[in-house]
């Protein structure tokens, strides 16, 4: 129940077209969704994250669109660039209490290639 | 900002000797930090939870006596591998969340481990 499970585990795009990664949970008490972006041999970095108060969040390029009743979350990635080439990770966290969040349950991981 | 650096960036070591690894909040005071590995092409996998001026809380499977954690400012957490074998070879990462912040955690860069 603590799991996140994220697909495609790969992702191979074109040039300016629309990337998806697509996460799915369990665990209804999750209430933190963030998107990570890691390049090799380096940490990852926050990208963007959501709330369930919310279905949608844009900032730039890259959106998360949140299904609360499906129990589902994707990132989307506009106009793609080979420069978004890496491999982003979508995670799950509930809040301990006021102004403290817990520990974050990462996904698989999804390896995104965009080409010129 | 948000800057979270670790020290070393990597470290190669005999078999056996014991390795202390360095997590700093450079421009916030971190309550919690956590500590990652990373294999390659895989996920992040939670070690510990550490709170400033109390014991490390370990996830399941995670030998507290192999890898100890000191978290004795709001600004540093060490992770030290105690008589490190070549399984030990991995990616470490540390995470930090801002004192009074939210749910957000900032990564560290990574330290590469290699023992020998």
């Amino acid at each position: 129940q603590q799991q996140v499970k994220q697909s495609p585990q790969s992702l191979i795009v074109q040039k300016g077209g629309i990337s998806i990664i697509n996460c799915a949970y369990e665990n209804t008490a999750f209430d933190y969704f963030p998107w990570y972006q890691q390049f090799p041999g380096k940490g990852p970095a926050l990208l963007i994250a959501i709330r369930p108060d919310v279905s949608e969040k844009k900032e730039g390029r890259f959106t998360i669109s949140f299904n609360k009743s499906a129990k589902q979350f994707s990132l989307h990635i506009m106009d793609s660039q080979p420069g978004d080439s890496a491999t982003y990770f979508c995670a799950a966290s509930t809040r301990l209490f006021y102004n403290q969040g817990g520990k974050l349950i990462f996904g698989q991981g999804t390896e995104l290639s965009v080409k010129p | 900002g948000a800057v979270v650096s670790q020290h070393p960036s990597w470290v190669i070591c005999k078999s056996g000797t014991s390795v202390k690894i360095e997590c700093r909040s450079l421009d916030f005071q971190a309550t919690t930090m956590f500590w990652y590995r990373q294999f390659p092409k895989q996920s992040l996998m939670l070690m510990a939870t550490s709170n400033e001026g109390s014991k490390a809380t370990y996830e399941q499977g995670v030998e507290k006596d192999k890898f100890l954690i000191n978290h004795a400012s709001l600004t540093l957490s060490t992770l030290t591998v105690t008589s490190a074998h070549p399984e030990d070879s991995s990616f470490y990462i540390c995470s930090a969340q801002k004192q009074g912040g939210t749910d957000t955690q900032y990564f560290g860069p990574g330290t590469r481990l290699t023992v020998l």
